[in-house]
Formats: structure tokens, sequence, C-alpha cells
């Protein structure tokens, strides 16, 4: 069965400090990595997508990896900020047949606190 | 920018009601999705549409019906609201094919059964 795990389920932060947050993947055949970013209240918005071939990608303060062998990525906040505090779900696309095939992360819950 | 939009933001019904969320993309999207996002659970795919009047059961359909008279509107339909569908219900849309498929979600809908 698909399955993505995020660690950990919920984090304290000051402001203007580095965390990393993680996923696990067991999903097959794999086609895409995509980390959302859900405020509360809100609904999830992409931050980045990593496909087989790509080990690391930014979007601003954020930096995601991506490696493929040991079905594992991380998602970096860099210099985080009050505005970081929110959700970040991790979600992981099978490319089997049907373009929905999406299995979800429960998510990490990030608190900056100044 | 695409845009999803949801109905209402907030929603309280009784026991026993039937409830409309509505959700509407402006994007020309081809499939459309409804979530429940529960705490701990994460998000859970009720219903998707890949086609006007086309409909596929997700994980979690039973208690519910959709409605895809229209590409641009995709609804779900709570036929005898009950207490254990109190949740946070996301709708999403995405184009068709193969790709990377991203997902634009709605800001959801927040309903609670008394």
């Amino acid at each position: 069965k698909n399955q993505v795990e995020q660690s950990p389920q919920s984090l304290i932060i000051l402001e203007g400090k580095n965390c990393t947050l993680q996923c696990n993947y067991t999903v097959s055949p794999f086609s895409n990595l995509r980390w959302y970013k859900q405020d509360t209240g809100r609904g999830p918005v992409s931050l980045t997508i990593m496909t087989f071939s790509e080990n690391t990608k930014s979007n601003g303060r954020y930096t995601a990896t991506l490696d493929a062998d040991t079905k594992q990525s991380s998602l970096h906040i860099t210099a985080s900020q009050l505005s970081d505090s929110a959700s970040y779900i991790c979600v992981v696309k099978s490319s089997g047949a049907g373009s929905y095939q999406l299995t979800f992360g429960k998510g990490t819950k990030l608190s900056v606190i100044p | 920018d695409v845009k999803v939009t949801q109905s209402s933001r907030y929603l309280v019904k009784r026991t026993g009601e039937k409830v409309f969320l509505e959700c509407v993309q402006d994007m020309d999207h081809e499939n459309m999705f409804w979530y429940r996002q529960d705490p701990g659970l994460g998000l859970r795919l009720i219903y998707f549409s890949y086609d006007v009047k086309m409909k596929e059961k997700g994980d979690i359909p039973e208690g519910y019906s959709v409605s895809r008279e229209k590409k641009e509107r995709f609804s779900l339909i709570l036929e005898s609201a009950s207490t254990n569908q109190t949740s946070m219900y996301l709708c999403a849309s995405s184009l068709q094919g193969k790709g990377y498929n991203e997902q634009f979600f709605g800001p959801g809908t927040r309903l609670t059964v008394l």
C-alpha cells in the first residue's frame, strides 16, 4: 500500500531559526513529490515539485531535497518568519494509471514564535 | 492565476439535512476533486471527476454523492448529514494528462453538523 510518513508531527521554533521537515514514502511507481503549505483555515498551496531526477529545488527560503533511492524528502526552511507558521504537507504522485493517484502525508504543523 | 472557489467558508447544518457544497474553477481544468481533512488523518479523497458527468469514487465515498453538470463546477452532496461528517472540505482541480498535474485547492468549507 502506498504510504507517506511525515515527521515531526509538530514543531515549534524561534523566529529567525532554520528547520527541516522530513517525508518518507513508499509510493510506487514514483512520479513526483510536492510540498504544500497550508495556512490555518486555508487550502494547501504548492511550494515545490520534484521529479525522480531532481535532488534539490529551492523556492525562496524553502529548499526541498529528494533521495529517490532511499525514498526520502526533506523541506528546509531558512531564517524562519512568523508567516511560516502553517502545516506542511508532503504529497507523492504515482505514475500508475490515472492522473489522480496522489498519496498525502498527514502534515507537519510548524509554529514560529517571536 | 488559477482560482478555485467554494460556496461557503463556514456552514452549520442539522443531522438529517441535505447539504450541498459547491466548487467552481476558472482555469478550464478537466479534473476536479473533493477531499475532507480531519486532524491526525490528513486529506482523504471522497470523489473525483475527470470530465463532465463523469465521477469516480475515492477512498471514502460513503455518505456522499457528487454532480458535475458543467466543466467548471463540481458539487458535493451529503444526502442526510450526520455528525461524523463534521469536517473541513476541500475542493481541488487539475489539468488532465501526463505531467506534473498540480492540484489547485480552494479555501475550504468548514462544515459542522449538529
